[in-house]
């Protein structure tokens, strides 16, 4: 049974700091793994899609890595502001064609002005 | 992108009665709608799969007369809380697959049930 954890549970940072959050997953056969940010009482917001074929992705300030046979991603956020502040999940698609997701209990956190 | 709506975003509800949430996918077609439940300060679980003009696919231990799953459109998805109890309250979100689109998975905005 496919389980994802993130640690940390919760970060705080003062602004300006570069920062990693990171997932691990238990069983590598994936078809891809995505990361999400979810504000207080919000829905989610896809930042970044990871084929499983691939090793990392990026987007602005946001860099996803990948590395499957480890069962791992990182998501490095690069010069952080006050308005990253949020919850960020990740979550593994299973292969096949059930199309769900599998999350972990998620990052929330603080930038500090 | 791709937008997923769901409405509405709050409702508060009185022990037994019945409460139904929307989910519609605004610029796209989906033959598939998930709907997950997340607790305070835990992760998003899978309850249901919808599917377009059949019947749903529950996950494990998730009561499917009292969580009423439509999908007769190829833009529609109701979850139905029938009889709802304070033990139902919790915050719903349903996701959508745009399989034309590079974007996963887009998600509702959430719906915060509170039943009292």
């Amino acid at each position: 049974k496919q389980e994802v954890t993130q640690i940390p549970a919760a970060l705080s940072v003062p602004e300006g700091e570069n920062l990693v959050l990171n997932c691990s997953f238990t069983d590598s056969a994936i078809y891809n793994l995505q990361w999400f940010r979810q504000d207080p009482g919000k829905g989610l917001t896809s930042l970044l899609l990871i084929q499983s074929s691939q090793r990392e992705q990026t987007s602005g300030r946001l860099n996803a890595s990948l590395d499957k046979s480890s069962g791992r991603s990182t998501l490095y956020i690069a010069a952080s502001q006050p308005g990253d502040s949020a919850t960020y999940l990740c979550a593994v698609r299973p292969p096949g064609n059930t199309g769900k997701l599998i999350f972990g209990q998620g990052t929330t956190l603080q930038v500090k002005p | 992108g791709a937008v997923v709506s769901q409405h509405p975003s709050w409702v508060i509800c009185k022990s037994g009665t019945s409460v139904k949430i929307e989910c519609r996918s605004l610029d796209f077609q989906a033959t598939t709608m998930f709907w997950y439940r997340q607790f305070p300060k835990q992760s998003l679980m899978l309850m249901a799969t919808s599917n377009e003009g059949s019947k749903a696919t529950y996950e494990q231990g998730v009561e499917k007369d009292k969580f009423l799953i439509n999908h007769a459109s190829l833009t529609l998805s109701t979850l139905t809380v029938t009889s709802a109890h304070p033990e139902d309250s919790s915050f719903y979100i349903c996701s959508a697959r745009d399989t034309g689109g590079p974007y996963g998975y887009t998600f509702g905005s959430g719906t915060r049930l509170t039943v009292v």
